[in-house]
């Protein structure tokens, strides 16, 4: 079983929905969690981080479970800009040490 | 430009050559961090840097990789006696102690590696 679990899609919405992601964790001392965004040939970059308590950063709302070990990131209002690979990851402490591990990322396209 | 740079970006080579990367991170950061990405799969861990100390292998990570980080600045990931599965965009990562608990890793652009 993979450590991070994401729907590959892709999401194909129209400008303007509000989609949803999710995304489930299978190891339990994982400490925190966040969304990557990554563009068509480009390098994943940092969009949100998740906390237990949900945060909103705009029209990006992120979500955690602990219990159920499941994380969702919300889009409102979605831009064309927003087609990208969002990537699921979770800060796994092991062997001593922090690292990230990655989702395999659900594509979202937006068309006008 | 003070992100983190790769070298080559490009790389096509034929099966059993051996090929070198090389990363140079954000000069502040004491993490390097490699990952291997294919098409339609996330960045997967290969290798951790802390200063000059690699802390942490991937069980992905073959005999026939290895990767250096020999003054704590840039590093080096090399492959030998490639084979076409080794064919994949190698990205590494740079943070402080700090960025790491807040997730934030600064990737470079990636080296892609095609072997025919």
């Amino acid at each position: 079983r993979k450590e991070v679990e994401q729907d590959p899609g892709p999401f194909n919405v129209p400008e303007g929905a509000t989609v949803a992601f999710n995304c489930t964790y299978s190891n339990s001392a994982s400490q925190s969690f966040f969304w990557y965004r990554q563009d068509c040939r480009k390098e994943p970059k940092l969009l949100m981080s998740v906390y237990s308590s949900g945060n909103e950063d705009g029209r990006f709302t992120a979500q955690l479970n602990r219990a159920s070990q499941y994380i969702s990131l919300l889009i409102r209002d979605s831009k064309l800009s927003d087609s990208a690979t969002y990537l699921c990851v979770v800060n796994l402490f092991s062997g001593g040490y922090n690292k990230l591990i990655f989702g395999a990322g659900t594509r979202l396209a937006v068309h006008p | 430009d003070t992100g983190v740079s790769q070298d080559p970006r490009h790389k096509i080579t034929k099966r059993g050559q051996n090929v070198t990367f090389r990363c140079d991170p954000i000069s502040e950061h004491n993490r390097l961090y490699w990952y291997r990405q294919t098409l339609g799969q996330g960045p997967e861990f290969l290798t951790y840097f802390q200063n000059e100390a690699q802390l942490e292998k991937s069980r992905l990570l073959s005999d026939r990789f290895s990767a250096e980080r020999p003054k704590g600045s840039f590093s080096t990931l090399e492959i030998q006696r490639t084979e076409q599965g080794d064919s994949a965009m190698y990205l590494c990562a740079s943070s402080s102690k700090g960025q790491l608990y807040t997730g934030e890793l600064f990737f470079g652009e990636g080296s892609r590696l095609t072997v025919l």
